[in-house]
């Protein structure tokens, strides 16, 4: 089945400076990748999504990036804010199937 | 409108019983699954219902674990004769047809096995 991997699994900044969060995968089939950000004591929530049809993705300060190639899909958060501090975990799915892979999260702080 | 909603919020029990936790979909959303999250995991897919389809049990640990889904609406996952490994949040989600769309995540049943 789908492996996926994430890394970072924890990552600080400063204020307004940008996050990277990197996943790869394994099955080549896989063709949708959201990414959901869960804030403590909730359910995750999804921020942005990507398919394979395309290679970039952006919303105000989320961007993801797609390389089908090399398999790996990454999340980029711009000029960072305390809000911002969340887990963040990616996934992929394959269309064919009902699962959604996840990756294993990545805890983000953003630091004042 | 109101979002998935799960209860109990926590739930603290004995090894060797029986748990259920219940999952409240979004209203008109056919499509509903379970995870569990343990810590610093990812989420774990157990199952997947779908209309009135045949439910994905794929995920599921073993059969102590089981899920039902009544009316398309209501869905119960019971985990019997629990072990402390079952210890974890268990996440319900719903979407409106399944398949690759948003899902929508509740709160989360935190289960701890004494």
């Amino acid at each position: 089945g789908e492996n996926v991997e994430q890394h970072p699994s924890t990552l600080s900044v400063q204020e307004g400076d940008s996050a990277v969060i990197k996943c790869t995968y394994s099955d080549s089939a896989s063709n949708y990748f959201p990414w959901y950000k869960q804030e403590l004591g909730k359910g995750p929530q999804l921020i942005i999504d990507i398919r394979s049809n395309v290679g970039e993705k952006k919303d105000q300060r989320i961007a993801v990036t797609l390389n089908k190639t090399a398999k790996h899909f990454s999340l980029h958060i711009t000029e960072t804010q305390p809000e911002d501090s969340a887990v963040y975990f990616c996934a992929a799915s394959i269309g064919t199937g009902n699962q959604f892979y996840f990756g294993t999260g990545t805890s983000l702080t953003v630091i004042p | 409108g109101a979002g998935v909603s799960q209860s109990p919020s926590n739930k603290v029990t004995e090894k060797g019983k029986d748990v259920e936790l219940r999952c409240d979909p979004i209203s008109g959303h056919t499509a509903l699954y379970w995870y569990r999250q343990s810590l610093g995991q990812g989420l774990e897919f157990l199952i997947y219902f779908q209309g009135n389809s045949a439910p994905d049990k794929s995920g599921l640990p073993s059969d102590r674990f089981s899920a039902e889904r009544t009316g398309g609406s209501v869905s119960t996952l019971t985990i019997q004769r629990t072990q402390q490994e079952d210890s974890a949040v268990y996440l319900c989600a719903s979407s409106v047809q399944g398949k690759q769309e948003t899902q929508y995540f509740g709160p989360g049943t935190r289960l701890l096995v004494l």
